[in-house]
C-alpha cells in the first residue's frame, strides 16, 4: 500500500530538546504534508512540501523531503510541553488529486 | 479562519441503525472528505467529493455512502451500522484544484456502535 510509515512510533523528550520524526512512503507523490493531532481532536496542518522541494521551514518546524529515498523528516526545535501531540505525515499520490494516504503517526511527549 | 464543523462529538448507536454524520465548512471549498481513524491504522479515506453531487470512493467505502447536495455540506451515511464501524470519523475540506492546497479538518465524531 501507499501508506506512509512514521518512525518512531513514540518519542519522549525533555522540554528544550529537538524532536525528529521520519516518514517513508512507497510511490511517487505530488506533495507530502505534516499534521498535528492533540489527543482526541481533529488534525491541524503544519507544513506542505511539494515533490520538487527539498526543505521548508515554518517557525520552529523544519521539513525535508528526499524523493529518491521516498522519505521525509519533521524537526521540531526547542520543543515545548505544548508540542505534546501525535504527528502524521500524509502523501498525495502523483496525478491522483485528493487521494491522500496517512501514516499511523508518531506520538510525541515533551516533558516539562 | 477556515471552520469545519461536525454535527456531533460523540455518538452511540445500535447495530443495524442508519447513522448520519454531518460536516459543514464555511469557506466555499470545492473538496470535502470523510476519513476514519483507528489506533495503529492512521487515517483512511472513505469518500471524497470535488463538487456538489460528485463523489469518489476512497480506500474503504464498503458499508458507507455519502451525500453532497450543497457545496458547504458533506454527509456520511452508515446504512446499517455494525460494531466494526466503531471509530473516530474525521471530516476535512480543501480549496480549489491545486496540489499545493492543504486540508482543513473538523474536530471529529467518535462513534460507538453497540
Amino acid at each position: 500500500s501507499q501508506q506512509g510509515e512514521e518512525d518512531p512510533q513514540a518519542l519522549s523528550i525533555q522540554e528544550g530538546e529537538n524532536a525528529t520524526m521520519n516518514c517513508s512512503y512507497k510511490t511517487s507523490i505530488n506533495n507530502l504534508q505534516w499534521y498535528r493531532q492533540n489527543s482526541g481532536r481533529g488534525l491541524v496542518h503544519l507544513i506542505l512540501i511539494r515533490s520538487n522541494e527539498r526543505e521548508k521551514h515554518s517557525g520552529r518546524l523544519r521539513v525535508t523531503l528526499d524523493t529518491s529515498k521516498k522519505s521525509s523528516s519533521l524537526l521540531i526545535t526547542a520543543s515545548r510541553a505544548a508540542d505534546t501531540a501525535s504527528y502524521f505525515c500524509a502523501t498525495e499520490l502523483l496525478y491522483n488529486f485528493n487521494k491522500f494516504y496517512f501514516g499511523s503517526g508518531t506520538k510525541l511527549n515533551v516533558k516539562p | 479562519d477556515v471552520k469545519v464543523t461536525q454535527s456531533s462529538r460523540y455518538l452511540v448507536k445500535r447495530t443495524g441503525e442508519k447513522v448520519f454524520l454531518e460536516c459543514v465548512q464555511d469557506m466555499d471549498h470545492e473538496n470535502m472528505f470523510w476519513y476514519r481513524q483507528d489506533p495503529g491504522l492512521g487515517l483512511r479515506l472513505i469518500y471524497f467529493s470535488y463538487d456538489v453531487k460528485m463523489k469518489e470512493k476512497g480506500d474503504i467505502p464498503e458499508g458507507y455512502s455519502v451525500s453532497r447536495e450543497k457545496k458547504e455540506r458533506f454527509s456520511l451515511i452508515l446504512e446499517s451500522a455494525s460494531t466494526n464501524q466503531t471509530s473516530m470519523y474525521l471530516c476535512a475540506s480543501r480549496p480549489g484544484t491545486g496540489f499545493q492546497e492543504t486540508q482543513y479538518f473538523g474536530p471529529g465524531t467518535r462513534l460507538l456502535v453497540l
